[in-house]
């Protein structure tokens, strides 16, 4: 099946820096990639997302690319805030076979953003 | 309604209990999903629902039941539970499962405290 690794693991940025946050997957017919924040305690919410057919979407601070060929992909966050602070997942969806719809994802980053 | 909902929010059970999750949307996404989330980890996906049909059992232990007894309501049945069970359950829905670019919103979860 599909893997995604996400790296770092953890990130500590000074409020107003910018954050990246890197993600691989292995199965090339894998077309769809969403990332999702979770605040302590909450639910993961879908924060931005990249179907395949696209190589750069952004939404006001939030960011990501794709990289088909080298299959990997990449959140980043402009003008960070503390509220950005928060569990970060990527994920990848395969589309074709008896995974179809569902979701891999990678392990997660702590991001923590200081004032 | 752009929900999905989920109760209770916490549950405190015995391991010879019985008891039941449920999860609620009214968005008319005919794919329901159950994952399992211990803290600072991804989600582990349980099962899947299409159209009412499980479509995907990740070779849970038959101490966790699904039920989907209609296109907005699932469930999860609990029986004789060990205390590693104890988790965030999380319940999400998509508009379809076997489209691979489907959004998949997630529910509030469940903590669940199995002593």
């Amino acid at each position: 099946g599909e893997n995604v690794e996400q790296h770092p693991s953890t990130l500590s940025v000074q409020e107003g820096d910018s954050a990246v946050i890197k993600c691989t997957y292995s199965d090339s017919a894998s077309n769809y990639f969403p990332w999702y924040k979770q605040e302590l305690g909450k639910r993961p919410q879908l924060i931005i997302d990249i179907r395949s057919n696209v190589g750069e979407k952004k939404d006001q601070r939030i960011a990501v690319t794709l990289n088909k060929t080298a299959k990997h992909f990449s959140l980043h966050i402009t003008e960070t805030q503390p509220e950005d602070s928060a569990v970060y997942f990527c994920a990848a969806r395969v589309g074709r076979g008896s995974t179809l719809g569902r979701l891999y994802f990678g392990r997660g980053t702590q991001l923590t953003v200081w004032p | 309604d752009t929900e999905v909902t989920q109760t209770p929010k916490h549950l405190v059970m015995g391991m010879t209990n019985k008891k039941s999750l449920k999860c609620e949307q009214h968005m008319g996404h005919r794919a329901m999903y159950w994952y399992k989330q211990k803290a600072k980890k991804p989600p582990e996906l349980m099962f899947v629902y299409s159209y009412e049909k499980l479509s995907i059992n990740e070779s849970v232990p038959s101490r966790f039941s699904p039920e989907c007894p209609n296109s907005s309501l699932l469930n999860l049945h609990l029986h004789a539970l060990q205390p590693e069970d104890s988790a965030l359950y999380l319940c999400a829905s998509s508009l379809l499962a076997g489209q691979a670019n489907n959004e998949q919103f997630f529910g509030p979860g469940t903590r669940l405290t199995v002593l």
